[in-house]
């Protein structure tokens, strides 16, 4: 059964630090690999899409690697500002299973003034 | 173009009732999936539907059901609601299913289902 972990569950962080998120699964045969953000109350909106046979992805001050044969992937972060202050949730779309995604536990961000 | 519609966003239901939940798509997506997220269990998947049938289901009890239109519109349906299913219902939508494409996926605004 797939597991995925994110760590750490929570972080604050001053304005402007460059920060790295992580999240870990324990099986390999993945599709891909998607970073959401959710607001307080909110629905999740895609950040950043991994195909299985790609290492990272891009998307303005969001950067994402993968790293399938260790299970892992981190979300870097740079320059944050208090707008990025979130829950960061990652899933993995695992080989055969359909649409259906198995999430993290979430990274809660914030970003101080 | 218009995102995962999801309606209604809020409701309250006593405990015994049922409800139904409804989730539009994005145009042109075929595969809507539904997700449960609570506090204490995270977002735990119910079920996924592509061209009408249901091709994967989560570990819920037979309380829980859903289908899919013709027009990819899904709705989702809880009977005999517990104080347990109290939550916010996500439904996810894509264009097509597993690799294809790349494949995001995306979700809605949520429906926050109280039980009182």
């Amino acid at each position: 059964k797939q597991e995925v972990t994110q760590i750490p569950a929570a972080l604050s962080v001053p304005e402007g630090e460059n920060l790295v998120l992580n999240c870990s699964f324990t099986d390999s045969a993945i599709y891909n690999l998607q970073w959401f953000r959710q607001d307080p109350g909110k629905g999740l909106t895609s950040l950043l899409l991994i195909q299985s046979s790609q290492r990272e992805q891009t998307s303005g001050r969001l950067n994402a690697s993968l790293d399938k044969s260790s299970g892992r992937s981190t979300l870097y972060i740079a320059a944050s500002q208090p707008g990025d202050s979130a829950t960061y949730l990652c899933a993995v779309l695992l080989t055969g299973g359909g649409n259906k995604l198995t999430f993290g536990t979430g990274t809660q961000l914030k970003v101080e003034l | 173009k218009a995102g995962v519609t999801q309606t209604p966003r809020y409701l309250i239901k006593t405990r015994g009732q049922q409800v139904t939940l409804s989730c539009s798509p994005i145009s042109g997506h075929r595969s809507v999936s539904w997700y449960q997220q609570t506090p204490g269990q995270g977002l735990q998947f119910l079920f996924e539907y592509f061209s009408e049938t249901q091709r994967n289901k989560g570990n819920f009890p037979g309380r829980f059901s859903g289908r899919q239109f013709s027009n990819s519109r899904s709705e989702m349906n809880v009977s005999t609601l517990e104080l347990g299913d109290s939550a916010l219902y996500l439904c996810a939508s894509s264009l097509e299913v597993g690799a294809a494409s790349g494949n995001t996926i995306y979700f809605g605004e949520g429906s926050w289902l109280t039980v009182v």
